[in-house]
């Protein structure tokens, strides 16, 4: 157990929908980052929070957006989804910059 | 833009030999390297990493070693265990950015 929690788990949405997923980052990390993952693709970075600020931006769509919250957890929304969307997204944690950051589960998203 | 490159997909070793993984990156402004293992239906686990300013790092099995001047890190795993069956990501870190390699699938035979 990394430490790092992700909710949902398993998501199955359609074409066009919107949702959020959510990461609780280690205790004590102020650092969260979050990952997309395609079948057989490697891990594509797509942003990156400290303590509540953008601090980094892959190669995130326009369509999807993050946040960091005060209680330092954070959120990636997704919208107008497409078929292409439908991957393994991992949420990442670490105390800082320069560290090693630990991984959460992921949650698997489908869209139909 | 792959700033960090597994240029090998797979890699078989025969248990309890040595299993050398390489990784090659683009920025030179990175300054921070680490290893990942990751299991399938897994978020990756963390293994090894060393600062730019080493050559070399050891723990245990895993063995890390960084060339500054050829942007080339490499991963020894030695004895390789069929536990060790995983694939194993190399990644790097600048300014806030974490970026990973396409992933090398490491399978130990018995």
């Amino acid at each position: 157990d990394s430490g790092v929690t992700q909710t949902p788990k398993h998501l199955i949405t359609a074409t066009g929908q919107r949702v959020t997923l959510r990461c609780s980052p280690r205790s004590g990390d102020l650092s969260v980052y979050w990952y997309q993952q395609s079948l057989d693709q490697g891990l594509q970075f797509l942003i990156q929070y400290y303590n509540g600020e953008e601090r980094a931006k892959g190669n995130i769509l326009e369509r999807f957006s993050a946040q960091q919250f005060p209680d330092l957890h954070s959120e990636l929304n997704l919208s107008s989804l497409e078929l292409g969307d439908s991957a393994l997204y991992f949420c990442a944690s670490s105390v800082s910059e320069n560290t090693e950051a630990f991984f959460g589960q992921g949650t698997r998203l489908t869209v139909v | 833009d792959q700033q960090v490159k597994q240029n090998s997909p797979s890699l078989s070793v025969q248990e309890g030999r040595i299993s050398i993984l390489n990784c090659d990156y683009t920025n030179s402004m990175f300054d921070y390297f680490l290893w990942y293992k990751k299991y399938p239906a897994e978020g990756p686990t963390f293994l090894i990493s060393i600062s730019s300013i080493k050559d070399k790092n050891e723990d245990g099995r895993f063995t890390v070693f960084l060339n500054k001047s050829a942007k080339h890190l490499s991963l020894h795993i030695v004895p390789s265990q069929p536990g060790d069956s995983a694939v194993y990501f190399c990644a790097a870190t600048h300014d806030y950015k974490l970026s990973f390699g396409a992933g090398t699938t490491v399978t130990v035979r018995a």
